[in-house]
């Protein structure tokens, strides 16, 4: 595709609740970032693939957090039991090559719990 | 460990004037350096890099040097103009290992240019 897809563009869930966010990936990059943005804040890094494996995930915030690329392009990010303090803009990037020169991010996906 | 400090905003300036955006980092080993621009209901663009000391990165009129001895990459332009109202954060990535592309980003300056 032309850039970066995520999908939803906004999400609106209930406390407890599982949500799915999609990145639908540049054709091509090997590299793949999630990131999440608070209000106000800078992203912040939650986890990066090399392909189809987790290269580092050190920024996923707890166990309710985890993310899969099975075959090395769409990747998801699924959030179990969601919180409140879960609540923030979810961005995903890719890159040709994991060193983070030119990484290309999407729009976002706006997620809000109530 | 490593950190990205930006200038804090909001900033608003008058079109044609002087923009300075302060960054100091903190890194192990020799990270490169960027400004990533966003803009209102746009995603994140990268607007210019610096790869090793000294370089400077230089992008539709901004410009930002890489100060390994100050460990500094502020960010200047010589006019702004309106269309440059947008928040740009300060960016580094982790030099070396498996984390080689995760990026760690300041907190943001918000930019306003008035007519």
């Amino acid at each position: 595709g032309a850039g970066v897809s995520q999908t939803p563009s906004n999400k609106v869930t209930e406390k407890g609740k599982y949500v799915e966010l999609r990145c639908d990936p540049i054709s091509g990059h090997t590299a793949l970032y999630w990131y999440r943005q608070s209000l106000g804040q800078g992203p912040e890094f939650l986890i990066y693939f090399q392909g189809t494996g987790a290269a580092d995930d050190s920024g996923l915030p707890n166990d309710r957090f985890f993310a899969v690329r099975p075959e090395g392009s769409v990747s998801t990010l699924k959030i179990q039991r969601t919180e409140r303090g879960d609540s923030a803009v979810y961005l995903c990037a890719s890159s040709l090559a994991g060193q983070g020169t030119d990484a290309f991010f999407g729009q976002g996906t706006r997620l809000t719990v109530v | 460990g490593n950190s990205v400090t930006q200038m804090e905003g909001p900033v608003t300036l008058s079109e044609e004037a002087f923009l300075t955006i302060n960054c100091t980092y903190t890194a192990t080993g020799y990270p490169s350096l960027f400004w990533y621009v966003q803009y209102p209901g746009e995603g994140l663009q990268l607007l210019l890099k610096a790869t090793k000391a000294d370089d400077k990165g230089s992008n539709k009129g901004f410009e930002a040097t890489y100060r390994k001895e100050t460990t500094s990459f502020h960010l200047e332009k010589g006019s702004v103009q309106v269309s440059d109202s947008a928040v740009y954060f300060c960016v580094h990535n982790n030099a070396g290992g498996t984390s080689y592309g995760k990026l760690t980003f300041g907190q943001g300056t918000i930019l306003t240019v008035h007519p």
